[in-house]
């Protein structure tokens, strides 16, 4: 069963610090990792997709990279502002075995960005 | 514009009262899914949906039905809610095959008392 966990759980930074999320995961058969933002109360926003043949995606001050074989991603953000405060979610979808291409959330990295 | 459309947003209603969280996509696309979100476990499947007529459980169907007549619409139909089905719900959907990204809705936030 794969299980997706985030680290840390919470995380504050001071405006314009450069930081780093975690997200892991314990089996390697995915077709892809997604990266989304989530505001208080609010639907999920997509921030970048790696499919399992990639290394990174970028998109602006944003730049996730995975791992596949260690089970590993990363989500750079570049110059932090207090608009980057949300929570982070890691989200994997499986690969193979059955017709569910459910995707596996982590619970969440809440990221606030202090002016 | 592309995108997952759910309704209501928000409801309040008592136990017992049957009631349908509606969603619709104009992407075209095959998969579509229901997840629930708790604090402190974070967001899990209930039912997904491979094309029309061809649904599943997911991991945590118990309580919930779904339907799939037509390809763009795909509601989560709480017969009996109870309180313990108090949580915010997403729809989901995405194209075929699995490398594709899921596109979410807003979310609807049910309180059962």
């Amino acid at each position: 069963k794969q299980e997706v966990t985030q680290i840390p759980a919470a995380l504050s930074v001071p405006e314009g610090e450069n930081l780093v999320l975690n997200c892991s995961f314990t089996d390697s058969a995915i077709y892809n990792l997604q990266w989304f933002r989530q505001d208080p109360g609010k639907g999920l926003t997509s921030l970048l997709l790696i499919q399992s043949s990639q290394r990174e995606q970028t998109s602006g001050r944003l730049n996730a990279s995975l791992d596949k074989s260690s089970g590993r991603s990363t989500l750079y953000i570049a110059a932090s502002q207090p608009g980057d405060s949300a929570t982070y979610l890691c989200a994997v979808r499986r690969r193979g075995g059955g017709s569910n291409y459910k995707l596996t959330f982590g619970k969440g990295t809440l990221l606030t960005v202090n002016p | 514009e592309a995108q997952v459309t759910q309704n209501p947003r928000y409801l309040i209603t008592v136990t017992g009262k049957k009631l349908t969280v509606t969603c619709s996509q104009n992407m075209n696309h095959e998969y579509m899914s229901w997840y629930r979100q708790d604090p402190g476990l974070g967001l899990r499947q209930i039912y997904y949906s491979m094309n029309v007529e061809v649904t599943d459980k997911g991991d945590v169907p118990e309580g919930y039905k779904v339907s799939r007549k037509e390809k763009r619409n795909f509601p989560l139909i709480l017969e009996s809610p109870s309180p313990n089905q108090t949580s915010l719900y997403f729809c989901a959907s995405s194209l075929f095959p699995g490398n594709q990204p899921q596109h979410f809705g807003d979310g609807t936030r049910l309180s059962i008392l």
